[in-house]
């Protein structure tokens, strides 16, 4: 199974950065990490996703450690509507299947 | 931006009826998924299509559940019949290749709710 490993919770304070890590040690070399969100009641959101070198959009940015055994996700500016869970997850490559973990929920507080 | 389309939002069965829930993929998209949502835990895959063939169905139990995509389009997930643990959300999502380099975008789910 593609398992991922994630904090079940983390707070924020509206505008500082929330980092939030995930681990996925038995990721293999050409399997891309992918984070999503998902808000109470809608479908999960696409929000970066990246193989080797960090990414950065419009969302957020992707920090992937050199041996790829984890990643970290930042948004640099959280505001309260950023409040949702999080999901660090990849590729099987074995059957392009993409498994979900338990994710993090993030709570920005004022 | 393009969306994914799912109908119903809600659907309330008694169970032993079946059920059926649409999805309308991104146009362009060549691989569509579907996936269950039990409250609290995260989504899981019920099955994979590349166009109109299956790819992958290995977690669908298929002694009540089916899928189609019969054009390589839109697609349908029945049930048949519905049981009490089957509520939950019901996701569709579509990726332009299916690969390893392309993100899901998913609807919003059909909440299935068996009474």
């Amino acid at each position: 199974d593609a398992k991922t490993t994630q904090p079940p919770s983390m707070d924020c304070a509206e505008g500082r950065a929330a980092n939030l890590p995930c681990n996925h040690s038995t990721i293999s070399g050409n399997e891309y990490v992918y984070w999503y969100r998902q808000i109470h009641s809608q479908g999960p959101q696409y929000i970066i996703h990246g193989l080797k070198n960090n990414e950065t959009n419009e969302m957020a940015s992707l920090i992937i450690t050199e041996d790829r055994k984890s990643s970290t996700l930042i948004l640099p500016h959280a505001t309260l509507r950023d409040t949702a869970v999080y999901y660090c997850m990849w590729n099987n490559n074995a059957g392009n299947m993409l498994t979900f973990g338990g994710g993090t929920r993030l709570m920005v507080k004022p | 931006e393009a969306e994914v389309a799912q109908s119903p939002r809600y659907k309330i069965t008694e169970k032993s009826q079946a059920v059926a829930f649409w999805c309308d993929p991104i146009s362009g998209h060549a691989t569509l998924y579907w996936y269950r949502q039990i409250l609290g835990q995260g989504p899981e895959l019920l099955v994979q299509f590349q166009d109109e063939s299956v790819v992958d169905d290995s977690q669908l139990p298929k002694d009540r559940f089916s899928a189609e995509r019969l054009k390589g389009v839109d697609s349908t997930l029945k049930i048949q019949p519905a049981e009490l643990g089957d509520s939950a959300m019901y996701l569709c999502a579509s990726s332009l290749e299916g690969t390893v380099n392309s993100p899901l975008h998913f609807g919003n789910g059909t909440r299935l709710t068996v009474t």
